[in-house]
């Protein structure tokens, strides 16, 4: 079975710095995508990015990239120019290729955002 | 533009009464999926379904079931419900490698 793991229960960084949170994922699978998902105070859950693990090309939407390294199995997400409404829960996710398309998370790493 | 539909947005149950959770979607996908989160944790899969008439467990789905009607709806039901019910529950809809659409989430108590 697939498994995610976000090492960083917390991190913090001040306004305009570039912070990088952590995942890595284990799966036997070749095939498959990566998500990074932020959850701010109401509770929504919105998709920041998404990274096909057949392309080496690192995502990347305005100040949010990541660090895809397949061999590795490593995925993480460095946001630049860090915001105050950045401040969230960051939750990294694993979903297969193949079957039911359901998402696997990780535990979130709380970010918080001092100016 | 709903996208996916919860409600309600928060419910109070004590011990052993019953409830369904509402869930529907507009964006006509095949796939839906009833995630709970406890405090401080990721989201964990009770049940998905991926189409009309078909539903199957994920990794929690004890005190839990569901039915899938139709393609826009997804309910999910409590029968006897637990403190260890206590959580915050999202509904999602997908398509094929398309990311997943959350809605907004319920936030049970039961006591």
């Amino acid at each position: 079975a697939q498994t995610v793991t976000q090492s960083q229960p917390e991190m913090s960084v001040q306004e305009a710095e570039t912070v990088t949170l952590s995942c890595t994922y284990d799966t036997s699978e070749s095939d498959y995508y990566l998500f990074w998902y932020k959850q701010p105070p109401s509770r929504q859950m919105i998709l920041v990015i998404r990274q096909e693990a057949y392309k080496q090309q690192n995502a990347t939407e305005n100040r949010f990239s990541v660090n895809f390294q397949k061999a590795a199995k490593s995925f993480s997400l460095k946001i630049s120019d860090s915001q105050l409404g950045d401040a969230a829960m960051y939750f990294c996710a694993y979903r297969s290729a193949w079957g039911t398309d359901k998402l696997i998370f990780g535990t979130g790493t709380r970010l918080q955002v001092f100016p | 533009n709903a996208g996916v539909t919860q409600t309600p947005k928060f419910r109070i149950l004590k011990i052993g009464q019953s409830m369904t959770l509402q869930c529907t979607q507009d964006m006509n996908h095949n796939y839906m999926y009833w995630y709970r989160q406890d405090p401080g944790m990721g989201l964990k899969l009770i049940y998905y379904s991926v189409g009309a008439g078909i539903t199957d467990k994920g990794e929690v789905p004890n005190g839990y079931n569901v039915s899938r009607s139709t393609t826009e709806d997804f309910p999910l039901r409590l029968e006897l419900a637990a403190p260890s019910q206590t959580s915050v529950y999202f509904c999602a809809g997908g398509a094929d490698s398309s990311p997943l659409h959350f809605g907004n989430g319920t936030r049970l108590t039961v006591t």
